[in-house]
Parts: C-alpha cells; structure tokens; sequence
C-alpha cells in the first residue's frame, strides 16, 4: 500500500519548459527526501526536507516543505533532457524505513 | 569511493526455486536495507539490516529473509518463488538506520 500519493504520474514535456510535481499524504512526515532514478539505475538522492515551509535549491530545481509537513513539490525551471526520470518521493518514519510514492515519469524532449 | 554494489544485475528463475541476491554497502557505511521495485512502482520496503540484526520489516512474507555479515555486507534470499516477485530488488546503505540512504542499481529478478 502506497501511503504517498504522487503526481502527476506521467509528464512530457519539451526542453526549456518549467514543471512542478507533488507529493502528498493524509498524515504529517517527519521528514520527507526526493530522489530521482534513471532507466536501469538505482535512486539517487537529490534532497531531505524536515521543518515545515523549508524551501531548498539544487541548481535548477527546487524543492518546498508544506507549513503542515503534509506536502511537498519539486519545481523544475528550464528543464533540459538530462532532468529525464523517475522522481521519488520518499517518507521517512520514527523506525527509519522509507515509504515511496509510485513517482512522476518525466520525459524532457529535445 | 565505492559506492553501493548488487550481484548479480540480472537473474532468471523459475516457480518453485531459490535465489540468493546480495549487497555491498557503501565504504563506511553499516546499515544495509532492501526494497523490491515492481514496474511502474515506487520501491517497497522488505527489510533493514544494522549490527547483523533484521531491525525493521515490511509487509512481506516469510519467504523473505536476509543476513548481514560482520563486514557489513548483506543477502536477501527468497524461497518457493512465485510469478509476482519479478521485480527490481534494490539495496540501499547508510550510516546507522537513520541516515540518507546510497542506492545501488539493483538486480532485476525475472520468474518464469
């Protein structure tokens, strides 16, 4: 059962676009990472968030903590075809084990 | 610095057999945890290993289990397999239960 709800679950778009995705959950996170995984590749872990309204900024993309620790989304700006995968979002628990969304696959076309 | 490392990368079986997959962690690390990715899905939690102790566990059936051994590294065997455990098995390290875990690029597991 997946207690994260992401989406949307499938987005192409063209090279230069902006996007967001979501990640949602009916009970609060104690801390909430997002990674991004590449065809054939394991998940690579892009960013961990834990205090409510926490914006943080990997180059191009950025990342926000809802104030209630309910929510998240990643922005993606001028998206280029490298930016193409699977984006995770992953819960972590007071027992430490992470619970997954199903994830957004993003497609950027040149 | 090595990162994760998986063994083998793919592994065909059939109903009914064994299979023994297995994990190195990342150089310093000593938590090793598993997670079965079906396709179009996230991963799934199976198990946490830490000081050679299954620590945490998902929702999955005995015919799961795993071991740690001293130098961290870690197996994930299943039994009796059915059709439904074809998938992704991924293996993540980290230092102590609670840190960010390293993912390695898995083994995919395919039953016939």
């Amino acid at each position: 059962t997946q207690l994260l709800e992401q989406s949307p679950q499938f987005l192409s778009i063209q090279e230069g676009e902006n996007l967001t995705v979501y990640c949602n959950s009916s009970s609060v996170f104690s801390s909430l990472q997002w990674y991004r995984q590449e065809p054939g590749e394991g998940p690579v872990l892009l960013v961990t968030v834990v205090t409510g309204g926490e914006v943080k900024k990997l180059k191009r993309l950025t990342f926000q903590f809802g104030d209630a620790r309910k929510d998240s989304s990643l922005h993606i700006t001028a998206a280029q075809p490298g930016d193409t995968g699977l984006y995770l979002c992953g819960r972590g628990g007071s027992n430490y084990k992470l619970t997954f969304g199903k994830g957004t696959l993003l497609t950027v076309n040149p | 610095d090595a990162g994760v490392t998986q063994s083998p990368t793919h592994l065909i079986k059939t109903r009914g057999q064994q299979v023994t997959l297995r994990c190195s962690p990342k150089s310093g690390h000593d938590t090793v945890s598993w997670y079965q990715q079906a396709l179009g899905q996230g991963p799934q939690f199976i198990f946490q290993y830490y000081e050679e102790e299954e620590r945490q566990r998902g929702n999955f059936p005995d015919r799961f289990s795993g071991h740690q051994f001293p130098n961290y590294s870690s197996e994930l065997n299943v039994n009796a397999l059915l059709l439904g455990d074809s998938a992704l098995y991924l293996c993540a390290s980290s230092l102590g239960p609670g840190g960010p875990q390293h993912f390695g690029d898995g083994t995919r597991l395919s039953i016939l």
